[in-house]
Formats: structure tokens, C-alpha cells, sequence
């Protein structure tokens, strides 16, 4: 069973129009949500973190907002710029990380 | 600088013959992890070393081993792969286990069973 879902294999943006990632989670007891963003023949790095106390972080063009209640959590990307084109994946962190299965994002001229 | 690094990226063995992947770090971090991805599919933990203390999945095969010599280098032996373990695979590490930590991984070995 998947903890973490990510509905959505892959999402298609126009540059400079906002990408909006989402995640599902199954479990109202993780606490802490993170992102991270993947390159080909890369390792995943670390974007942008959330702790449940929080409804909402900002780091630059990222935002995460967490929506408790529904247990969902989305990541946008405004403006969409086309370094910005990779793998993101969701990931909480229970008493180990555990990941979705990532949305390739694609940032369009 | 590199800071994980994963030797070879890209590995082939035949089915049944032992392979190992190594993993090193300049971090200097406790815990260093092992993760398999499949295609299209979510990184899995396979086991991690807080430190020289071995902590194994409780899904991870019997057939996936891990040595620690010391705190830059970890290694993932397989004794006697199959065509289910053709995987990315990852290293990463952390600074410690607990509080907001952040994994830092390595680029990954991509290993192709024939």
C-alpha cells in the first residue's frame, strides 16, 4: 500500500505560468513533508520542507502548502522557468523517509 | 564537490553472480542509506548504518547485504542476483536520524541483471 501517492505521473507547464505538484498521504499522524526535485543521472536533492504545525512555506518561486484535514500537500513553482523541468517527489517522514512515486514535470517555451 | 559519490554508475552482472556497489561520502555524516528504485516507481529503503549500527527493512530480501567499514564508505553486496533486483540504486546520507534532517544522495548506479 502506498502511504505516499502521486496521482499525477506527469504535469506539462508553460514557462513562466505557475506548476502546481500534488500529494496525497494516508497516514494524519506523519509530520513532517518534504519535496524533493530529481535531474537525470542525478540524485533526488532536497527542494522544500513542511512541518504539520505550518499550513504553508515559501522559499523563493517554491511554496508547499499543507492541507491537514485532507492530507494533502502541493507544491507550486511560480514562475515556471525551464530549469525548473525534472522529477519531483513527495516524501514524509515517519520513522524513515517514504517516498511517492514522483511527477515529471515539464517546463514548455 | 562532489559529496555523495556512487562507483561504477553503471553496473552489469549475470543472474546468480555477487555484485557490490560502493557508496563514499565527504560529509562526514552518521547514517549513510541504501535505497532501490524501480521504474516509475518510489524509492524504497533497503537498510541504513547510523554510525556501525545496522538497521535493516523488514521487506529488504535476505539476498541484499551492507558493510560499513567506516564512516565514508558503505557497500551494498548482492549475493546472487535476480532480474527483480535490475534497479536504480541509491546512496544517501544525513547528518543524524532524528529532527529535520536532510538526506543528501548520490547520482545512483543503475545495475542491469543478464
Amino acid at each position: 500500500d502506498q502511504q505516499v501517492k502521486q496521482n499525477s505521473p506527469s504535469l506539462s507547464v508553460q514557462e513562466g505560468r505557475i506548476s502546481i505538484l500534488n500529494c496525497d498521504y494516508t497516514n494524519s499522524m506523519f509530520d513532517y513533508f518534504l519535496w524533493y526535485k530529481k535531474y537525470p543521472a542525478e540524485g533526488p536533492t532536497f527542494l522544500i520542507s513542511i512541518s504539520s504545525i505550518k499550513d504553508k512555506n515559501e522559499d523563493g518561486r517554491f511554496t508547499v502548502f499543507l492541507n491537514k484535514s485532507a492530507k494533502h500537500l502541493s507544491l507550486h513553482i511560480v514562475p515556471s522557468q525551464p530549469g525548473d523541468s525534472a522529477v519531483y517527489f513527495c516524501a514524509v517522514r515517519d520513522d524513515k523517509i517514504i517516498f511517492g512515486k514522483g511527477t515529471r514535470l515539464h517546463i514548455l517555451p | 564537490d562532489a559529496m555523495v559519490i556512487q562507483n561504477p554508475r553503471y553496473q552489469v552482472t549475470q543472474f546468480g553472480k555477487p555484485v557490490t556497489l560502493s557508496c563514499s561520502q565527504t560529509l562526514n555524516h552518521n547514517v549513510m542509506y541504501w535505497y532501490q528504485q524501480k521504474s516509475s516507481q518510489a524509492p524504497k529503503l533497503l537498510f541504513h548504518y547510523y554510525d556501525k549500527d545496522f538497521n535493516n527493512e523488514a521487506d529488504t530480501p535476505d539476498n541484499f547485504q551492507s558493510r560499513r567499514p567506516n564512516t565514508s564508505f558503505c557497500f551494498l553486496d548482492i549475493r546472487s542476483p535476480g532480474l527483480g533486483d535490475a534497479a536504480m540504486y541509491l546512496c544517501a546520507t544525513s547528518r543524524d536520524y532524528t529532527g529535520d534532517y536532510e538526506q543528501y544522495f548520490g547520482p545512483g548506479t543503475r545495475l542491469t541483471v543478464t
